[in-house]
């Protein structure tokens, strides 16, 4: 499965835009880029997801790169709520385990009142 | 609606004992997977089910970790003979189809074990 690298963690204060970016080099044609947030003592949550172009939905802004390799999530104002691991993932493609996520570590978004 | 519900919401064994943990996914979803996530730590695969066909049991940790699944139902994860490492968290997502890499998975709240 391609690999993903995030930074351990980020800060944020309340109210600004917040930009987390993720390299995803060994990244395939047919790989989509997922986003997925866990909030504290909760099961990971679904936020955005891409291929090529930039995605907007209610939750977030997903930029991609125009080589692929590498992707940027955009909260565009950060509330306390938002506060989470951030997790970039490639879901397995092909073969076995269609959708298969494999978790990182994820970035340690915290949001400053 | 409904969500993918699991239960029970805490379960507290002691070693040795054998555990079993439901996963009820979201209606028509056909994929079904388990993740277990130590404190801490991030989300391991342990298992997915599709539809009928065999499932991948390419993450289960030991022999005493088994899944099973009826049809495109409820789902039990049974841990037997539980050791002090098998304390997690243990996660169910579905999803509508999992033959491609753009559905999003949809996850319970997770059944916390601990083993004393």
């Amino acid at each position: 499965d391609a690999k993903t690298t995030q930074p351990n963690s980020m800060e944020s204060n309340e109210e600004e835009p917040v930009h987390l970016p993720c390299n995803h080099s060994t990244i395939s044609g047919t790989d989509y880029i997922h986003w997925y947030r866990q909030l504290p003592s909760q099961g990971p949550e679904y936020v955005i997801h891409g291929l090529t172009s930039n995605v907007n939905n209610r939750m977030a802004s997903l930029a991609i790169a125009e080589d692929r390799k590498s992707s940027t999530l955009i909260l565009h104002r950060a509330t306390l709520r938002d506060a989470a691991v951030y997790y970039c993932i490639l879901p397995k493609a092909g073969g076995t385990s269609y959708g298969k996520l494999t978790f990182g570590q994820g970035t340690i978004l915290t949001v400053h009142p | 609606g409904a969500g993918v519900s699991q239960s029970p919401s805490n379960k507290v064994t002691e070693k040795g004992k054998d555990v079993e943990l439901r996963c009820d996914p979201i209606s028509g979803h056909t994929a079904l997977y388990w993740y277990r996530q130590r404190l801490g730590q991030g989300l391991e695969f342990l298992i997915y089910f599709q539809g009928n066909s065999a499932p991948d049991k390419s993450g289960l940790p030991s022999d005493r970790f088994s899944a099973e699944r009826t049809g495109e139902s409820v789902s039990t994860l049974t841990i037997q003979r539980t050791q002090q490492e098998d304390s997690a968290v243990y996660l169910c997502a579905s999803n509508r189809r999992g033959t491609s890499g753009n559905n999003e998975q949809f996850f319970g709240p997770g059944t916390r074990l601990t083993v004393l």
